[in-house]
């Protein structure tokens, strides 16, 4: 089965950039949604379809894919930003949602 | 507003069965994919199944093929996760989704509820 590596952690100071990347084979031929969840909620849409973003999402996240690596980019880390965030595409060939491992943001 | 209220969760023995629902309000329910995914403490996301808006497309994670059934009520606004033969390794928050597209991102999500599994 597909399957989507991120990083468990990563840290960043405050109004630095973060960069959170998720890993597949050729995901490049996926789309990718990012999810953002925060200690005791549920998880929350922040980027979809590689690079888009939910109507109330603010412009500091951003999304790219290319070969087999795709990124979230949070421009100008903020403390509210902290918390898990998840990657996740649609398998095609095994008709299976597939959720990377999630990576801790900790803003320093 | 989209509303995803979900209900049904507890405490189910090794073997035994539960029942999850999901009410939805704020949007057209029957217009929609649902979707339920769940976190076992301490853990990440795990996708458990699908339903397209018709019903007639279903998905279940291997892990959960063959014990859990998705179905919905579009007359009823609701969706429902059918847990049979449950094990410890169910526990978990199932949380259920509202799905941009069969293949898309999870847009809304409710606020989960607990699964218990123990003796």
């Amino acid at each position: 089965s597909y399957v989507l590596t991120q990083p468990p952690s990563v840290s960043v100071a405050p109004g630095q950039p973060a960069r959170i990347t998720c890993g597949g084979n050729n995901i490049r031929s996926k789309s990718v949604h990012w999810y953002q969840q925060k200690p005791g909620q549920a998880p929350s849409l922040v980027v979809y379809d590689d690079s888009s973003r939910p109507s109330g999402i603010t412009d500091r996240f951003s999304g790219s894919n290319s070969e087999n690596t795709a990124a979230l980019t949070i421009s100008r880390v903020e403390a509210g930003d902290e918390g898990d965030y998840y990657c996740q595409v649609w398998d095609k060939s095994s008709a299976h949602r597939v959720f990377g491992g999630g990576t801790k943001l900790t803003v320093l | 507003e989209v509303q995803l209220v979900e209900s049904g969760g507890g405490l189910g023995k090794p073997g035994g069965s539960l029942r999850l629902s999901c009410a939805a309000s704020g949007f057209a329910f029957s217009s929609y994919t649902m979707t339920w995914v769940r976190q076992a403490p301490g853990k990440g996301l795990e996708w458990v199944s699908t339903i397209s808006s018709s019903s007639i497309y279903i998905y279940y994670a291997d892990s959960v093929k063959g014990r859990f059934t998705i179905s919905r009520d579009n007359a009823k606004n609701s969706v429902y996760l059918q847990m049979n033969s449950l094990r410890a390794e169910d526990t978990a928050v199932y949380f259920c989704g509202r799905d941009e597209s069969l293949v898309g991102a999870t847009d809304s999500w409710g606020q989960g509820t607990l699964v218990t599994v123990s003796s």
